[in-house]
């Protein structure tokens, strides 16, 4: 079964740092590009970053460019999201994704994670 | 950025009836237009890729066309598991985006 399971999640302080994770399994990890996305509360979908199935190119929303970090592991079928320089404005359930086809990115997002909340505040 | 708006904000219908649910971009996004459900507590699910094309797994009953920038989900008779909130993405152009959603409630 195709599964994304994300975890890291929690309570940190306006200027602080936090890991997500995304563990990946039921398909060729390197194989897709990912993605995450979050949702503050009561709002919509918001795209944060991506990153490709060889993890050489990454792209990020204007938001978060700069604080920020997409990466992954193939030998761990992990995708990773370091957040960095934390706002109030970024507390939010946090999704991974999976592309549908390889890098195209044209043909949206089939498997989603569960997410994972982030919540800023002091 | 491509701002998507979704019309209406809110659909009332009872099950059986047919939903007609919007989407417009603010410049052309070809039919690089995507389209999920998400249920409440629940992740995002992909109903529909490249404007039109069912995603695996997804019931007939959903339908999508357009293309530029006016697009249209429809779902030709509403089932009890269909009331959620739907969102458009657009994929022509980085950042991607999302639509402010249409929640379709049970009339």
């Amino acid at each position: 079964e195709v599964q994304l399971l994300e975890s890291g999640g929690g309570l940190v302080q306006p200027g602080g740092s936090l890991r997500l994770s995304c563990a990946a399994s039921g398909f060729t990890f390197t194989s897709y590009a990912m993605t995450w996305v979050r949702q503050a509360p009561g709002k919509g979908l918001d795209w944060v970053a991506g990153i490709s199935g060889s993890g050489g190119t990454t792209l990020y929303a204007d938001s978060v460019k700069g604080r920020f970090t997409v990466s992954r592991d193939k030998s761990k079928n992990t995708l990773y999201l370091q957040m960095d320089s934390l706002r109030v404005e970024d507390t939010a359930i946090y999704y991974c994704a999976k592309y549908t086809y390889g890098d195209d990115v044209m043909k949206g997002f089939d498997i989603w994670g569960q997410g994972t909340a982030v919540t800023v505040s002091s | 950025e491509i701002v998507l708006t979704q019309s209406p904000a809110t659909l009332s219908l009872s099950p059986g009836e047919r939903a007609t649910l919007s989407c417009r971009a603010s410049q052309s996004v070809s039919s690089y237009l995507a389209w999920y459900q998400q249920k409440s507590g629940q992740a995002p699910r992909l109903l529909i890729y490249d404007a039109s094309n069912r995603a695996t797994g997804i019931p007939a009953r959903f339908s999508g066309s357009g293309s530029g920038t006016d697009f249209t989900l429809t779902i030709s008779s509403l089932e009890s598991e269909d009331f959620a909130v739907y969102y458009c993405q657009q994929s022509s152009n980085w950042p991607l985006t999302f639509g402010g959603g249409t929640k379709v409630e049970i009339k």
